[in-house]
């Protein structure tokens, strides 16, 4: 089974500049995860999909950011305009469901954004 | 707002030795997992423990639910450089089951 696929892997742009990054969740998986990574704040989770409705954008830094996802197989992170300190590793991420037993979450290799 | 306090964020150990690394909170968690993270990667889950005291073993790796369910850790017996990369623990609320995450531990195992 393929497993979360992201695009582009790397992606270096200028200041001011959309961006626009890839998720294909794995098959069969109602939720889906974008989260940010950087050195100084770790792991954080934007946005989450359950059934390709969006759940809980809290974590979205401002309205620069925006996420879609207009069917069960593909979703997008779009930065508009970019700037520097938005540079980290974004991550995409799925799950089959939530529950007390725990929800294994299976993540793509990420998207390593550099604004210059 | 639930978080997840993870100790230490760095260790930098030979092989060979032994080491724990904690995740502690003030709040309850219906399950904890563990996942560790290495270079160019995303996390991969290694465990999960749900329920309080629950301790589940991966060959040389030891996890352990606090009885409380508000706390956990993950012990290396013998560690190996292969075991080197990020450990993240993440809790799950009660309420809606999603993930709180610790901040990571860089683990760095010299041969």
């Amino acid at each position: 089974d393929a497993g979360v696929i992201q695009s582009p892997r790397h992606e270096v742009t200028e200041m001011g500049q959309e961006v626009t990054l890839r998720c294909k969740p794995i098959s069969g998986h109602d939720y889906l995860f974008w989260y940010r990574q950087t050195m100084m704040r770790g792991l954080e989770l934007l946005i989450y999909f359950n059934n390709n409705v969006p759940i809980d954008d809290s974590g979205m830094p401002e309205d620069r950011f925006s996420a879609k996802m207009p069917n069960a197989s593909f979703s997008t992170l779009k930065i508009q305009p970019s700037e520097p300190r938005d540079s980290a590793v974004y991550f995409c991420a799925s799950s089959r469901r939530q529950g007390r037993t725990g929800n294994t979450i299976y993540f793509g290799e990420g998207s390593w954004l550099t604004v210059v | 707002t639930q978080l997840l306090e993870q100790s230490p964020q760095f260790l930098s150990i030979q092989e060979g030795e032994n080491l724990t690394v904690y995740c502690n909170s003030s709040s309850v968690f219906s399950s904890l997992q563990w996942y560790r993270q290495e270079p160019g990667e995303g996390p991969v889950l290694l465990v999960t423990v749900v329920t309080g005291g629950e301790v589940k073993k991966l060959k040389r790796l030891t996890f352990q639910f606090g009885d409380a369910r508000k706390d956990s850790s993950l012990h290396i017996t013998a560690a190996q450089p292969g075991d080197t990369g990020l450990y993240l623990c993440a809790g799950a609320s009660e309420s809606n089951y999603q993930l709180i995450w610790g901040a990571g531990t860089k683990l760095i195992i010299k041969p």
